[in-house]
C-alpha cells in the first residue's frame, strides 16, 4: 500500500507570493492533517480536515488556508507569503480523527520564502 | 494550553549502548502515545505507540513505558546501532490531528 504522498518536494518563493502544497493520503483514509515544522518551533498543528470538511484549525493567521477534496486528496494554500513561513509542511493521514487513531506522514514539502 | 515536555533534546551514546528519552504530559484526557522517529529529509515515521491501558510494550530492541499517574513516559532503545541515530518525537493524543500534542525532539547520535 503507498504512503502518504506530498508535492512538491522542495519550493522556493519570493516573499508576497502563495504557494499550493498537495497531499495525497494513505488509500483508504479519509482524515489529513496539516503540520508546520521549523527548528525552534516543532511539529505545529496548522489543521485537520475529514470527508471534506475542516474538523479544527491552529493557531495560524489567515493567510493559511486548505481543502480536501471528495477523494480524501487535499491541499493546503499560504497567501502572502512571509520570510518566517519558510519550514518543512508536513501532512499526516488517519483512518479517521477517532481517539488512537495512527498518524502516518509524508516526507515533507520544503519551503523556502525568500 | 496542553504540552509535552520531551528530555534531552539531545543524546550521544556508543554503539551497543542502551538510549532513553522521557517526556511529560499535560492533559490527563490523553490515551494514546506514539512515537516517532524523523530521518533526515524524510517526515516523521510511527515506530511504536502505547495505549492508556496497557503498562508497557515491547516491540524487538523498542520497549515504551507509560505511568499514567505521574503523565509520564518513555522510549528505551537497547543495543543502539549507527542507523538508530535520528530525531525522535513523542506525543500525547486524544485523537486525530488536532488533538495529537508533540514535544520538541530529542536528536540521538550513535558513535560507531
Amino acid at each position: 500500500k503507498a504512503g502518504v504522498t506530498q508535492t512538491p518536494r522542495y519550493l522556493i518563493k519570493t516573499r508576497g507570493q502563495q504557494v499550493t502544497l498537495s497531499c495525497s493520503p494513505i488509500s483508504g483514509h479519509r482524515s489529513v492533517s496539516w503540520y508546520q515544522q521549523t527548528p525552534g518551533q516543532g511539529l505545529q498543528f496548522l489543521f485537520e480536515y475529514f470527508s471534506e470538511t475542516q474538523r479544527n484549525k491552529g493557531n495560524f493567521p489567515g493567510r493559511f488556508s486548505g481543502r480536501q477534496f471528495s477523494n480524501s486528496r487535499s491541499e493546503m494554500n499560504v497567501s502572502t507569503l512571509e520570510l518566517g513561513d519558510s519550514a518543512l509542511y508536513l501532512c499526516a493521514s488517519s483512518l479517521s480523527s477517532a481517539t488512537n487513531e495512527k498518524l502516518f506522514f509524508g516526507s515533507g514539502t520544503q519551503l523556502s520564502v525568500l | 494550553g496542553e504540552n509535552v515536555e520531551q528530555h534531552p533534546s539531545t543524546l550521544s551514546v556508543q554503539e551497543g549502548d542502551s538510549a532513553v528519552i522521557k517526556c511529560t504530559y499535560s492533559d490527563s484526557a490523553s490515551n494514546y502515545f506514539p512515537w516517532y522517529k524523523q530521518e533526515l529529509g524524510k517526515g516523521p515515521q510511527l515506530i511504536i505507540d502505547i495505549r492508556s491501558n496497557v503498562g508497557e510494550k515491547k516491540d524487538q530492541r523498542i520497549a515504551v513505558t507509560l505511568n499514567k499517574t505521574a503523565k509520564h513516559f518513555s522510549l528505551h532503545i537497547t543495543e543502539t546501532q549507527p542507523e538508530d541515530s535520528a530525531v525522535y518525537f513523542c506525543a500525547a493524543s486524544r485523537g486525530g490531528g488536532f488533538k495529537t500534542i508533540f514535544g520538541a525532539g530529542t536528536r540521538l547520535f550513535v558513535k560507531a
